[in-house]
């Protein structure tokens, strides 16, 4: 099946800095969704991306629609104790099912205070 | 409102047993997923249902595993019998129907340990 690439597999950073994750694919997506799973918890979706080359911010948190359409960023600045948990980059195949998404395996992010 | 319910939120059983998740997903919402979350190979989708009927179910790893949705504000996802590889976390998701793009909306999922 289809696959992400997402990196950092994990994050050791201190409290205040800033934090870059991002996913590849080998296929082009028409949709870009970043999400984040705190212990114990489902994902939440952070940030939609709807279109090739799309900007979108939501608070500290910043993600980009590659303009190859086959990647994402997600970027989150002056991180908190609270930003600690997974992020998921996810992607909606431009040719396949639209109930479909493909998660990448995840970045483990830990603030240290 | 509340989210997408889901129940147990942890179980554990013995090899051979049937285990039975259930789901209660957001009102208004036509489209549920199930998905399994494991480490080794993430976020799994297992099967997905609009408006109650399953429209794919190519995820659903083997005979073993089984869903309904027999309203719209429940389903179950089944295992019998329940083996050791199916320890995982179980989430369910929804999202309306007709949704342009996928905005889920998941449940705190039930954490299966099959020992």
């Amino acid at each position: 099946g289809q696959q992400l690439n997402q990196s950092p597999q994990s994050m050791f950073i201190q409290e205040g800095e800033d934090v870059s994750m991002n996913c590849t694919s080998s296929s082009i997506f028409n949709t870009w969704l970043w999400y984040k799973q705190d212990p114990g918890e489902g994902p939440v979706l952070l940030i939609a991306l709807y279109k090739a080359g799309e900007l979108t911010s939501n608070g500290r948190l910043t993600a980009q629609f590659g303009i190859t359409r086959k990647d994402s960023f997600l970027n989150i600045s002056a991180s908190i104790p609270s930003d600690v948990g997974i992020y998921f980059c996810a992607g909606q195949l431009s040719s396949g099912s639209a109930r479909q998404l493909t998660f990448g395996s995840g970045t483990q992010l830990t603030v240290l205070p | 409102d509340a989210g997408v319910i889901q129940s147990p939120r942890h179980e554990v059983t013995e090899m051979g047993q049937e285990v039975t998740l259930r789901c209660k997903p957001i009102s208004g919402h036509n489209s549920l997923f199930w998905y399994r979350q494991t480490m080794m190979r993430g976020l799994e989708l297992l099967i997905y249902f609009n408006n109650n009927v399953p429209i794919d179910d190519s995820g659903m790893p083997e005979d073993r595993f089984s869903a309904k949705m027999p309203n719209a504000s429940f389903s179950t996802l089944k295992i019998q019998p329940s083996e050791p590889r199916d320890s995982a976390v179980y989430f369910c998701a929804s999202c309306p129907l007709g949704q342009l793009n996928e905005k889920l909306f998941f449940g705190s999922g039930t954490q299966l340990s099959v020992l």
